[in-house]
């Protein structure tokens, strides 16, 4: 079965402070994809980042940056010079198979005030 | 293109009640799913669709149905709606073998 621990239940960090949300997954399939996707006080479902299991290679995007780590099942999500408009809950989802079903953690609500 | 709409946005239903909820995509894709939020929690998989004419129960499928006639549409049916199905619905799709799901903006339900 697929599993996925956000054990993060909320944050609250000072706009500039950098912040880093975890995400545990566990899985027996040796391929899989991982997903972090941000959910604004608006409601929406925002896709962030893609990474499969056969790239370890860390991603930065702008502010963003993501660390896959296989040997510790960890996918972790770091904000960079966090602002007020990443106040948001951000959920860490694994897609196993071939009907793509996505797994999701319980997410993590990150605050961020001025 | 439109994306993934869903109607309606918000719905308050009486105990027993029934009533579909619409979802479709423009976007030519394969795979269609639905899932629920509940309040504090992540989405839940109720059911999945990997073309027109199938259809599959996800992790939570009891009181609900879907059909797939066609590949835009996937309707979602509440037979019977329980308080315990008040939760907020997510349409998603995705195109096959790219695993990422584009997401409806969800149907907000009360059932009272």
């Amino acid at each position: 079965a697929q599993k996925v621990t956000q054990a993060q239940t909320e944050i609250s960090v000072v706009e500039k402070e950098d912040v880093t949300l975890d995400c545990v997954y566990e899985t027996r399939d040796t391929t899989y994809y991982l997903f972090w996707y941000k959910q604004p006080p608006s409601g929406e479902l925002v896709f962030l980042i893609r990474r499969n299991s056969f790239d370890e290679q860390n991603e930065i995007s702008g502010r963003y940056s993501w660390n896959f780590q296989k040997s510790t099942s960890s996918f972790n999500f770091t904000i960079t010079a966090s602002q007020v408009v990443d106040s948001a809950v951000y959920f860490c989802a694994l897609n196993t198979g071939t009907a793509s079903k996505l797994t999701f953690g319980t997410g993590t609500r990150l605050q961020v005030t001025l | 293109n439109a994306g993934v709409t869903q109607t309606p946005k918000f719905r308050i239903l009486k105990i027993g009640q029934s009533m579909t909820l619409q979802c479709t995509q423009d976007m030519n894709h394969n795979y269609m799913y639905w899932y629920r939020q509940d309040p504090g929690m992540g989405l839940k998989l109720i059911y999945y669709s990997v073309g027109a004419g199938i259809t599959d129960k996800g992790e939570v499928p009891n009181g609900y149905n879907v059909s797939r006639s066609t590949t835009e549409d996937f309707p979602l049916r509440l037979e019977l709606a329980a308080p315990s199905q008040t939760s907020v619905y997510f349409c998603a799709s995705s195109t096959q073998g790219r695993h990422e799901q584009f997401f409806g903006p969800g149907t907000r339900l009360t059932v009272l």
